[in-house]
């Protein structure tokens, strides 16, 4: 089946320390994106990239990391930077700029 | 900036009522418009979109929405909701192929049995 994996599914980490959230996807996209989700506050677009080995900067991309080496994968690295990385991480895909969304089941980060 | 409202926060019904979720956006130009669904424990996925034509979308599971361009809303509907329709849903909102969806705050539904 195609879709998109994410993980770790569940991470604790203590403060300072930096995290990568792996995101990989088999259904031949070349966009790909992450999101973070916090209540009441909806999705918003933390790093977005078109094609391998160009992302640009979503409306959140302070604190954050990210690096589009392949096709299928775009890990997200949450700095020690970022102020409040406690949060739910969702990574997404799309055939090309702009079209449908396609989810990932999320990652669930924890800063203790 | 580009903003998307959703008009509840959370929305709790009884088995068979009717359902109609409120969604509007800010852009004045050429959008696309989505209703994506999140059901407990389960990835977002795509419940229905516009792009062009017929302002009356049908989309999976009884669900409807009706794009109204002068009123800038996009509104989700479903005639008779059932228990397996609790679930989170959110509007979204993308101009003109560009890069970025803008998402609303989300309503999550509670359908009682």
């Amino acid at each position: 089946d195609g879709g998109i994996t994410q993980s770790p599914k569940y991470l604790f980490r203590k403060e300072g320390q930096n995290v990568t959230l792996s995101c990989e996807q088999n259904l031949n996209h070349d966009a790909m994106y992450w999101y973070r989700q916090d209540p009441g506050q909806g999705l918003r677009l933390i790093y977005y990239s078109q094609i391998v080995n160009d992302f640009q900067k979503g409306d959140i991309a302070e604190g954050y990391s990210v690096s589009r080496e392949k096709k299928e994968s775009f890990p997200l690295t949450v700095t020690s930077a970022q102020k409040n990385p406690t949060a739910f991480y969702l990574c997404a895909s799309s055939i090309d700029l702009g079209g449908e969304l396609f989810f990932g089941e999320g990652s669930r980060l924890t800063v203790l | 900036a580009q903003s998307v409202s959703q008009h509840n926060h959370h929305v709790i019904l009884s088995e068979a009522a009717s359902l109609e979720l409120g969604c509007n956006y800010s852009y004045g130009g050429t959008v696309n418009l989505f209703w994506y669904v999140q059901y407990p424990g389960q990835h977002l996925q795509l419940l229905l979109k516009y792009f062009s034509g017929d302002p009356l979308v049908k989309g999976i599971k009884g669900f409807e929405a009706e794009f109204i361009k002068s009123k800038f809303s996009f509104n989700l509907r479903k005639p008779s909701v059932q228990w397996s329709d609790t679930a989170e849903y959110f509007c979204a909102v993308n101009h003109n192929y560009g890069q970025n969806f803008v998402f609303g705050p989300g309503t999550r539904l509670s359908v009682l049995p």
